[in-house]
């Protein structure tokens, strides 16, 4: 059964601070990871995707990847109040035939 | 309009009952999937389609079954709903490339089975 872990929540950071999420997966051959965002009651939203090892940047987003720790994170810089929603990690089965999705990180940030 | 299209929106429905669940797409992706989602457990697979006449099953495709009617349309059916298939379900689709890439979800439909 491939696994993706999620760092349990709530996540509670105030206004302006840096919002980190971590995610690990258990799947060696996957290749692909996404970052999605869900407000209550409504459908995932993709935040980010990355497939290379290293930083990727949009905003005040910033996905992390480390395959060899078979790690994932999400940083958000300058936290707003709007940010706060459950965030979802996602990683390909490695045939890219599906996603697994982790059971989510509730962020809150406090204004 | 959304890309993609759920319906209904709300449904209560009784143990035992057959009840089926719409989804379509205006992306013109040749991949669909249904998810449900229970408070805590994230989005769990139920079944997807890379095409018309390619239909897998997903990690907990018991209970239910899909029928891919053309590219823009997959529907979710349970032939005899009962009370732990109450959940919030998500049609997406993604585009067909190497690699995974983005899914896209629908508004969701959420079930209530007593």
């Amino acid at each position: 059964q491939k696994e993706v872990e999620q760092n349990s929540g709530p996540l509670s950071v105030p206004e302006g601070a840096i919002a980190s999420l971590n995610c690990t997966y258990s799947d060696r051959g996957s290749q692909s990871f996404f970052w999605y965002r869900q407000y209550s009651g409504k459908s995932p939203e993709l935040i980010m995707s990355i497939y290379s090892n290293g930083d990727k940047e949009d905003g005040r987003f910033t996905a992390q990847l480390n395959k060899a720790s078979q790690y994932v994170s999400l940083l958000i810089r300058d936290s707003q109040p709007s940010d706060s929603a459950t965030y979802l990690c996602a990683v390909d089965s490695g045939s890219a035939r599906q996603l697994t999705f982790g059971s989510g990180t509730q962020l809150t940030v406090l204004p | 309009d959304a890309d993609v299209t759920q319906t209904p929106r709300n449904r209560i429905t009784k143990t035992g009952k057959r009840i089926m669940l719409e989804c379509s797409q205006t992306k013109g992706h040749d991949r669909m999937y249904w998810y449900r989602q229970d408070p805590g457990l994230g989005l769990r697979l139920i079944y997807y389609s890379f095409d018309v006449k390619d239909i897998n099953k997903g990690e907990i495709s018991d209970g239910y079954s899909v029928s891919r009617q053309a590219q823009a349309k997959f529907s979710l059916s349970l032939e005899s709903a009962i009370p732990n298939q109450t959940a919030l379900y998500f049609c997406a689709t993604s585009g067909s490339g190497e690699a995974q890439e983005t899914q896209y979800f629908g508004p969701g439909t959420r079930l209530l089975v007593l």
